[in-house]
């Protein structure tokens, strides 16, 4: 099983909006509504800021919002801040017990 | 509050194994499976595995099957993944993280395992 695919790279200004993208196929991704998302800071362990497609965990910031359609998935972050640098990956259930994580997204605020 | 407390750094030759531990505390270790995951120097995460604390279950991700074994000792609340015939590609962080659902919310802090000669 491939990685899903993901932007390598995004930027932003603060304030601004950015979306980066998911993509799987229709065997993964596109089958099941099981996608998070998760943000990793160098020498940190990642922190997982979306579930199920669009559902947030207590705690995080309504600036992050999620969607899927097809087999793309999308994480939307709203009022860009300096912190939310940072790298971005998604995961979603590939079937048969299996998970895959994207290849990650680099987030530059500028 | 919930903690998942790994072992420490590990340096192995190539074709040796290594075992890492991950001890689980502040909830009930037997509700939720643990995942590994592991990431290369400058990489993305990697899924290897998953294992249900409550019947021990174990699945892998098909790159890693025949090679990691992934155990727990709910008696300590402790899961482990033992790695056979390492190569230098194996050089990783690797990291448990806990279960919830159908999504991660709590991750180890990472064991650093370095493979060389």
């Amino acid at each position: 099983q491939s990685a899903l695919t993901q932007p390598a790279s995004v930027s932003g200004s603060p304030g601004q909006s950015i979306t980066i993208s998911c993509t799987g196929t229709s065997n993964d991704l596109g089958s099941y509504n099981l996608v998070s998302w998760y943000q990793q800071h160098p020498g940190k362990a990642p922190k997982v800021l979306i579930y199920e497609v669009s559902e947030r965990p207590s705690g995080i910031s309504n600036r992050f919002s999620g969607s899927k359609s097809g087999n793309t998935a999308s994480l939307t972050i709203s009022g860009l801040q300096a912190e939310d640098e940072a790298d971005y990956y998604c995961c979603s259930y590939a079937g048969r017990s299996n998970w895959m994580f994207g290849g990650g997204t680099k987030l530059t605020v500028l | 509050q919930i903690q998942l407390v790994q072992s420490g750094a590990e340096v192995k030759k190539p074709g040796a194994s290594v075992k890492v531990s991950c001890k689980a505390s502040g909830y009930t270790f037997i509700n939720y499976g643990i995942a590994w995951v592991r990431q290369a120097p400058g990489q993305g995460l990697e899924w290897m595995g998953w294992i249900s604390s409550y019947n021990h279950y174990a699945h892998y991700a098909r790159k890693f099957q025949g090679r990691v074994t992934l155990t727990t000792d709910t008696s300590t609340s402790t899961a482990y993944m033992e790695v056979e015939s390492l190569r230098s590609d194996d050089t990783a962080l690797y990291y448990c993280a806990r279960n919830y659902t159908n999504y991660i919310d709590f991750w180890g802090q990472g064991t650093l395992v370095t493979v060389s000669s």
